[in-house]
């Protein structure tokens, strides 16, 4: 079984500071991690994913995670927030399914609501 | 290339009715994947289908909810005799194999029963 805990529900940073969203996870077998945001009234946007990779992985509008093993870590990080950021993120796990084999059942953390400020 | 297409965007139900709600998947893909979110909560998986067959459906309730594929047309998620706890966002994903390699969701479709 797996899941994810995000550990902060809301993060209010300032415009320009940098960003901190954090995300534990539990698997049972080696895991496959993403971001995931929503704007207000939108669908799910991919921001990066961990596939067994590079440890470090880039997403998209400047957005970076770091898989840490030891401890069962995967934070969302940003040098420098924009308004636009303002969204909520989602941590999300992949494991094998009922089915087996692949890993294409989704686990998702509750959500973190980031809100930046001017 | 269009993105997963889900339609209705908005849809209201009364008690006892019944929702039908569409999902196109992005085209080349064959699987496809239903998620509701609940107020306040994450994403829960609900059913996984291919081309008429469904491959897992251990997310789905066990009564009043069913969801098909066909060979031809949009993958149908069906709620029969809705409830005020039907109210959430149900949100679909399609990809061209079952491997996950990051899903692309459609923008939802947002059930309110009244």
């Amino acid at each position: 079984a797996q899941s994810v805990t995000q550990l902060d529900s809301h993060v209010s940073v300032s415009e320009g500071t940098p960003v901190l969203l954090r995300c534990n996870y539990s698997s049972s077998y080696s895991p496959s991690l993403f971001w995931y945001v929503q704007h207000p009234n939108k669908g799910l946007q991919l921001l990066l994913k961990y596939t067994s990779a590079a440890t470090l992985v880039k997403g998209i509008n400047g957005f970076e995670a770091e898989f840490k093993k030891s401890e069962t870590s995967f934070h969302l990080t940003k040098p420098s927030a924009h308004m636009s950021d303002a969204a909520e993120y989602f941590c999300v796990v992949s494991a094998p399914g009922e089915s087996g084999g692949s890993n294409y059942k989704l686990t998702f953390g509750k959500g973190t609501l980031l809100t930046v400020n001017p | 290339n269009a993105g997963v297409m889900q339609n209705p965007r908005h849809l209201v139900r009364r008690r006892g009715q019944e929702a039908r709600l569409r999902c196109s998947p992005m085209k080349g893909h064959s699987h496809v994947y239903w998620y509701r979110q609940l107020p306040e909560e994450g994403l829960k998986f609900m059913v996984y289908l291919q081309k008429e067959n469904i491959i897992d459906e251990s997310g789905m309730p066990k009564e009043r909810f069913s969801a098909e594929f066909p060979k031809e047309g949009p993958s149908i998620l069906r709620i029969q005799q809705v409830v005020r706890g039907d109210s959430a966002a149900y949100f679909c994903a399609s990809s061209p194999t079952s491997e996950n390699y990051g899903y692309t969701f459609g923008s939802g479709t947002r059930l309110t029963v009244v």
